[in-house]
């Protein structure tokens, strides 16, 4: 099974500031790397497919980077509605495994 | 607009079991398949499976291996997921999303109690 690690576990960031979440696989997935952010209460929501590939309707100030085992998901100038856990998710190899998640808080 | 609108919670004893249903629309259902995906209370997400909507083809997570069943009914654009013989540690939000790969449209979860 592959795991997926997150760093930070969380970060308490200002808005308008960079926000960059990595996450690590335990072996290479090419780029089969996928990323949501999930609000209190609230079904999660697919910011990014495929390591890089933007998502209808989601603000272009999300966007990720990476491949094989290292990847990056980019916030440029958090709003205050960002604020949520955001989870990177793989479907390389079965079983398909999530990240622990990064919880992101606004100061 | 893709929908997927999930059953009510439920809530089970031990050893019992639980069907949840994922009602779809907006989108031609065998074009896609469903995946099951949970979460117990302040937890991560934990992928459970899927289902090919086109013909059936599944893949479950090898810890519910023998407990788990999803299906899909054609005719009404419903999948459903079956849990059987439920533990305490099976107490979690349910939820169908559509894709087999990555999951672009999510019901609005499904809470399952698993409680004496």
């Amino acid at each position: 099974e592959i795991v997926l690690t997150q760093s930070p576990d969380f970060q308490s960031v200002t808005p308008k500031e960079k926000v960059t979440i990595t996450c690590r696989a335990s072996q290479s997935i090419g780029s089969s790397l996928h990323w949501y952010q999930q609000k209190p209460d609230q079904s999660p929501k697919l910011l990014i497919k495929y390591a890089s590939q933007s998502i209808s309707g989601v603000p272009s100030r999300f966007s990720g980077s990476g491949s094989g085992t290292d990847f990056t998901l980019t916030i440029n100038s958090l709003e205050a509605e960002d604020a949520a856990t955001y989870y990177c998710h793989q479907s390389s190899s079965l079983p398909f495994t999530f990240g622990p998640g990064t919880k992101v808080d606004i100061k | 607009q893709v929908q997927l609108v999930q059953s009510g919670a439920e809530v089970k004893k031990p050893g019992a079991s639980v069907k949840v249903s994922c009602k779809a629309s907006g989108y031609t259902f065998t074009s896609y398949g469903i995946s099951w995906v949970r979460q117990a209370p302040g937890q991560g997400l934990e992928w459970m499976g899927w289902i090919s909507a086109y013909n059936g083809n599944t893949n479950y997570a090898q810890k519910l291996q023998g407990r788990v069943t999803m299906t899909t009914d054609t005719s009404t654009s419903t999948a459903y997921m079956e849990l059987r013989s439920l533990r305490s540690d099976d107490t979690a939000v349910y939820y169908c999303a559509r894709g087999t790969e990555y999951f672009q449209h999510w019901g609005q979860g499904t809470l399952v109690t698993v409680s004496s």
